[in-house]
């Protein structure tokens, strides 16, 4: 069973960091193409960064270019999104999520963790 | 960067009903749209990708057709489970991969 679970929300001040991880399980992690995907209280969906499998394709929404970092390990099956400078516009459920891919192109994502709320407030 | 927009944002319908949402891309994006569907508290679930193939899973009753700049998802007999918020999302070339900004299908 395809399983990705979020770590790494709370509380934050603003400018302040935060890493979330994403520990998946249940397929080949590194052959996949993953996402971060934001949802902001009451809000609609904001995809966020991609990387892919080998990491060696990264992109990054506008809003967060230059202050998130996207990375992961596919020896340890994570995924992970390092925050700075955090602002409190970036309050949101971050759900991380795997790519649908063929062909060479991404077509969305099929699988979704539970999300990890982030709270950037003082 | 490419801009969607869906319609309505909001439907009222009843069991059994056909139901249709329909989303709109600021310039062509060929078949690259998918559609998900998000129940509150819960993560979005994948429903159609590649404008029109039916994701593993999914019920028949829900399809999806378009190209280019118009696209939509059809619910051909609506269900109690349907009731949700539905999502479009383009994946076109380059990122940004937007998301359209929902319609929220609730009981009459």
């Amino acid at each position: 069973e395809v399983q990705l679970v979020e770590s790494g929300g709370g509380l934050v001040q603003p400018g302040g960091s935060l890493r979330l991880s994403c520990a998946a399980s249940g397929f080949t992690f590194s052959s996949y193409s993953m996402n971060w995907v934001r949802q902001a209280p009451g809000k609609g969906l904001e995809w966020v960064s991609y990387i892919s499998s080998s990491s060696s394709t990264i992109y990054y929404a506008d809003s967060v270019k230059g202050r998130f970092t996207i990375s992961r390990d596919n020896a340890k099956n994570s995924l992970y999104l390092q925050m700075n400078s955090l602002r409190a516009e970036d309050t949101a459920v971050y759900y991380c999520a795997r790519a649908v891919t063929e062909d060479r192109h991404d077509y969305g994502a099929d699988y979704w963790g539970q999300g990890t709320l982030v709270t950037v407030s003082s | 960067d490419i801009q969607l927009t869906q319609s309505p944002s909001f439907l009222s319908a009843s069991v059994g009903d056909r139901v249709t949402i329909t989303c709109r891309a600021s310039q062509g994006i060929s078949s690259y749209l998918a559609w998900y569907q998000q129940k509150p508290g819960k993560a979005p679930k994948l429903l159609i990708y590649a404008a029109s193939t039916l994701q593993s899973g999914v019920p028949s009753r829900f399809s999806g057709s378009g190209s280019g700049t118009e696209f939509t998802l059809t619910i051909s007999s609506l269900q109690p489970e349907d009731f949700a918020t539905y999502y479009c999302q383009q994946l076109n070339s380059y990122p940004p991969w937007t998301f359209g900004p929902g319609t929220k299908v609730d009981i009459k």
